[in-house]
C-alpha cells in the first residue's frame, strides 16, 4: 500500500513570505501529526488532527497553522517566515497512537 | 515538566557484537514507549512498541525492555551489522498523548 506523502520534497521561501506543506496519509488512516526537526533541536511537535479536528498542539507560535480535510489530508502553513523556520518538516500518520507512526519523507524549508 | 534523555554521543561498535541504547524519562509515567529508527534526510520508520506492563519485547534482531522503576527503557540490537548504522529514537507519549521524541543515539557499525 502507498505510504506517506508529503510535497513539495524541497522548498526555498525568502524571509517573511508563507508556505503551505501538504501531507497524505495512509489510506484509513485518519491521524496525522506534523513535526519540526532541526539538528540542534531534534523532532518537535507541532500539531495532531484526527477526523479533521486539531486533537493536540505543540508549543509553536502561532504563525504555524494547520487544517485536516475529510479524505484526512492535511496541510500546515507557516506564515512570515523566519530564517530559523528552516527545518525538515515531518508528517505521519497512525491508525491509532499505539499501532505506531508511519512518516513520510519530508518537506526540507530553506528560508533565505 | 517532562523529559526523555538518549546518549547524544554516538555509539560505536564492531560489526557482529550486542548494541545497547538507553532511553530515559522523568516526571512522567508513560503507558508504552516506541522506538524509531531514522536515516540521513528520511522519515523515522517505526520499529517496536512496548507497554508498561512488558518487561521486554522483541522482533528479529531487536529487543526492547521496559524498566518502570528506574523510568528507563534500553534498546538491543544483537549480532549488529553495518547496515544497522542510523540514529535510533525513543518515543514516549507525553501529556495528552502526543508522542513525545527523544533527541536519538547515533548508531555507528564498523565492519
Amino acid at each position: 500500500k502507498a505510504g506517506v506523502t508529503q510535497t513539495p520534497r524541497y522548498l526555498i521561501k525568502t524571509r517573511g513570505q508563507q508556505v503551505t506543506l501538504s501531507c497524505s496519509p495512509i489510506s484509513g488512516h485518519r491521524s496525522v501529526s506534523w513535526y519540526q526537526q532541526t539538528p540542534g533541536q531534534g523532532l518537535q511537535f507541532l500539531f495532531e488532527y484526527f477526523s479533521e479536528t486539531q486533537r493536540n498542539k505543540g508549543n509553536f507560535p502561532g504563525r504555524f497553522s494547520g487544517r485536516q480535510f475529510s479524505n484526512s489530508r492535511s496541510e500546515m502553513n507557516v506564515s512570515t517566515l523566519e530564517l530559523g523556520d528552516s527545518a525538515l518538516y515531518l508528517c505521519a500518520s497512525s491508525l491509532d497512537r499505539r499501532s505506531g507512526y508511519t512518516f513520510g519523507s519530508g518537506t526540507r524549508l530553506t528560508v533565505v | 515538566s517532562q523529559k526523555i534523555e538518549q546518549n547524544s554521543e554516538a555509539l560505536n561498535i564492531q560489526e557482529g557484537k550486542t548494541a545497547t541504547l538507553t532511553c530515559n524519562y522523568t516526571n512522567y509515567s508513560p503507558a508504552y514507549l516506541q522506538w524509531y529508527r531514522q536515516d540521513p534526510g528520511r522519515g523515522p520508520v517505526f520499529l517496536l512498541l512496548i507497554r508498561e506492563n512488558e518487561k521486554e519485547k522483541r522482533k528479529e534482531r531487536l529487543k526492547v525492555t521496559f524498566d518502570t522503576t528506574l523510568k528507563q527503557s534500553l534498546f538491543h540490537i544483537t549480532a549488529s551489522q553495518p547496515a544497522d548504522s542510523a540514529t535510533y529514537l525513543c518515543a514516549p507519549p507525553g501529556a495528552t498523548n502526543k508522542l513525545i521524541f527523544g533527541t536519538g543515539t547515533l548508531l555507528a557499525v564498523q565492519p
